[in-house]
């Protein structure tokens, strides 16, 4: 699987809008840009994922670059509960089976 | 959404007893399922990939007679940890997918393994 790289920690204030930053750039045609979280002491769950365009649901956005050598997952106004570590994950959707999970964004939000 | 159920949550054993964990999909049928550890402010680490009705694939380093995975239904995979050490104590995560094409992994709670 490519690998991605994000920031260590980021930081937002509650109400705010947070842009968590993605760079893959060695990503292939085939691959699924994934993004989960993990709350503390919990298992990861499951955000948001697309391949090409612009992807919404109830609980972010996710915008990939035209040349898809990046990616950044957008939560519209940050809450307490949305304190955990993001991961961005290369999937490829013909023959990827796992997913390996990179070290991840430590996002705190702050009250 | 699909759940995933993780068996127990938390466990605290004495060096040399065995431990099993229970992964079950709740409400789907899991082709797949894989089995991460996470030590303290770390990553998920992939230990083994099962599918039902085979032999687990296990990452490099990962010692296959020790951590003992069973998928025999397409609802139920276990970990058994056998003859624990406290270098075993770890977060144990499990996940599963459907079919090959679904694209979204769904994660168990984690059970948090303490060796004495």
């Amino acid at each position: 699987d490519a690998k991605t790289t994000q920031p260590n920690s980021m930081e937002s204030n509650e109400e705010e809008p947070v842009h968590l930053p993605c760079n893959h750039s060695t990503i292939s045609g085939t691959d699924y840009i994934h993004w989960y979280r993990q709350l503390p002491s919990q298992g990861p769950e499951y955000v948001i994922h697309g391949l090409t365009s612009n992807v919404n649901n109830r609980m972010a956005s996710l915008a990939i670059a035209e040349d898809r050598k990046s990616s950044t997952l957008i939560l519209h106004r940050a809450t307490l509960r949305d304190a955990a570590v993001y991961y961005c994950i290369l999937r490829d959707g013909d023959y990827g089976q796992n997913f390996v999970f990179g070290p991840g964004t430590r996002l705190s939000v702050l009250p | 959404g699909a759940v995933v159920s993780q068996h127990p949550s938390r466990v605290i054993c004495k060096s040399g007893t065995s431990v099993k964990i229970e992964c079950r999909s709740l409400d789907f049928q899991a082709t797949t399922m894989f089995w991460y550890r996470q030590f303290p402010k770390q990553s998920l680490m992939l230990m083994a990939t099962s599918n039902e009705g085979s032999k687990a694939t296990y990452e490099q380093g990962v010692e296959k007679d020790k951590f003992l995975i069973n998928h025999a239904s397409l609802t139920l995979s276990t970990l058994t940890v056998t003859s624990a050490h406290p270098e075993d104590s770890s977060f144990y995560i499990c996940s599963a997918r459907g079919d090959f094409r679904d694209e979204k992994l769904f994660f168990g709670s984690g059970t948090q393994l303490s060796v004495l």
